[in-house]
């Protein structure tokens, strides 16, 4: 059950724009558009910030913006703040007995 | 206010067995399917188990099949993670997550504090 693959670290000016890739395969990112992503500070519980590869949840800004094509996923952070520094996971839906395969975690650093 | 609350962590030598309970409250909890996530120490989220609104599914990941078992009450809003012959690769934060919808791995919007097992002898 391999993890989706993240860049280990994405980093940015406050203003700018970043984007975090999540590369699956064709059984899981690549089949189902049910790609969602999460936000972690440290020592606090994950935040859901998109579901179903770009939906965001109620009362997440509209700077989070996410989008798929073929097996990889993105996740774009426009407008970079201060306050976005944290860990990032992706998960994709993989099968009906296993729901959820999570990316291996991307750290982001506001310059 | 939508919340989870988790209780039930602690130490525990390997072999030996743990109980989770999550408290939900602000939402008809019967009606949404729920799983648990842990996360190792220094490590990355890794999915656990879920179960459907009703209780009457249950999923888990490979590597707690046969030990872990995951349930709900539904009158008492609370679902539980029963974790037996647990190994030092378990130790981790555990949360309590809520699924957008049946069946899971649409994304889970609510999530617990967590709860921190510890398996060391």
């Amino acid at each position: 059950q391999s993890a989706l693959t993240q860049p280990a670290s994405v980093s940015g000016s406050p203003g700018q724009s970043i984007t975090i890739s999540c590369t699956g395969a064709s059984s899981d990112v690549g089949r189902y558009n049910y790609v969602s992503w999460y936000q972690q500070h440290p020592g606090k519980a994950p935040k859901l910030m998109i579901y179903d590869v770009s939906n965001r949840p109620s009362g997440v800004s509209n700077r989070f913006s996410g989008s798929k094509s073929g097996n990889t996923a993105s996740l774009t952070i426009s407008g970079l703040q201060a306050e976005d520094e944290a860990d990032y996971y992706c998960s994709s839906y993989r099968s009906s007995d296993t729901p959820y395969v999570f990316g291996t975690g991307t750290k982001v650093t506001v310059l | 206010e939508v919340q989870l609350l988790e209780s039930g962590g602690g130490l525990v030598q390997p072999g030996g067995s743990l109980r989770l309970s999550c408290a939900a409250s602000g939402f008809t909890f019967s009606s949404y399917a729920m799983s648990w996530v842990r996360q190792a120490p220094g490590k990355g989220l890794e999915w656990v188990s879920a179960i459907s609104g009703s209780g009457g599914s249950t999923y888990y990941i490979d590597s707690v099949k046969g030990r872990f078992t995951i349930s709900r009450d539904n009158s008492k809003n609370t679902q539980y993670l029963q974790m037996n012959s647990l190994r030092a690769e378990d130790m981790a934060v555990y949360y309590c997550a809520k699924e957008l919808r049946f069946p899971a791995g649409g994304g889970m919007d609510v999530w617990g504090q967590g709860t921190t097992v510890t398996v060391s002898s």
